[in-house]
């Protein structure tokens, strides 16, 4: 089945620490995506990839780093500089990146200890 | 199993027709019902819905939430080009703050 998969479902992080949240789509799509969902409000555009070894910065990449070294996976770590880390992250994926259906992982929750 | 389903999956009109989206859902202790519209990158949120039976509009956008059907409706009116775009439902549950997705319906809206 094809598809986009998340983990870990529930991530709990100590304070100082940081923890990678995984993305992995076999889709066969170029793009992905990394938003951030707060209670009450919208998405929120972290960091996105067009293409494989290539990525930007969306509306609050502050305190978050990715990678794209396959096109498969598009892990986003969450560093210790990111004051507010407890949020619903989810992934997407499309085939291009020019206004193409997203298509959506379950997402993780993120905890602060 | 958790799922929304959104209808139809694209739509074509002409400028000045009213459009009616539908999102239903089977979720485990529904928490809230979120609407947003896709156009380039980052979807755009557009409303919220938690109580049945409440409106809530913007501009020409409308929509409704019906609890016991299990649905939402987003209503455009006098449809532009702009509004071209994928509308997006979303749904979140209380028990393990899912958030599930619907697959979009594509509206194109022609001159």
């Amino acid at each position: 089945d094809g598809g986009i998969t998340q983990s870990p479902k529930y991530l709990f992080r100590k304070e100082g620490q940081n923890v990678t949240l995984s993305c992995e789509q076999n889709l066969n799509h170029d793009a992905m995506y990394w938003y951030r969902q707060d209670p009450g409000q919208g998405l929120r555009l972290i960091y996105y990839s067009q293409i494989v070894n290539d990525f930007q910065k969306g509306d609050i990449a502050e305190g978050y780093s990715v990678s794209r070294e396959k096109k498969e996976s598009f892990p986003l770590t969450v560093t210790s500089a990111q004051k507010n880390p407890t949020a619903f992250y989810l992934c997407a994926s499309s085939i291009g990146h020019r206004g193409e259906t997203q298509y959506f992982g379950p997402g993780t929750r993120l905890l602060v200890l | 199993e958790d799922k929304v389903v959104q209808s139809p999956l694209s739509l074509v009109v002409h400028e000045g027709d009213t459009v009616t989206l539908n999102c239903s859902y089977e979720v485990t202790n529904f928490r809230s019902l979120l609407w947003y519209k896709q156009e380039k990158k980052a979807p755009t949120f557009l409303f919220m819905l938690t109580s049945s039976g409440i409106e809530k509009k913007s501009g020409r956008l409308s929509s409704i939430l019906d609890k016991k059907e299990l649905s939402s409706i987003l209503n455009i009116t006098a449809t532009q080009t702009g509004d071209s775009a994928i509308y997006l439902c979303a749904v979140e549950a209380y028990n393990n703050n899912d958030m599930r997705f619907g697959a979009g319906t594509r509206l194109t809206v022609k001159p």
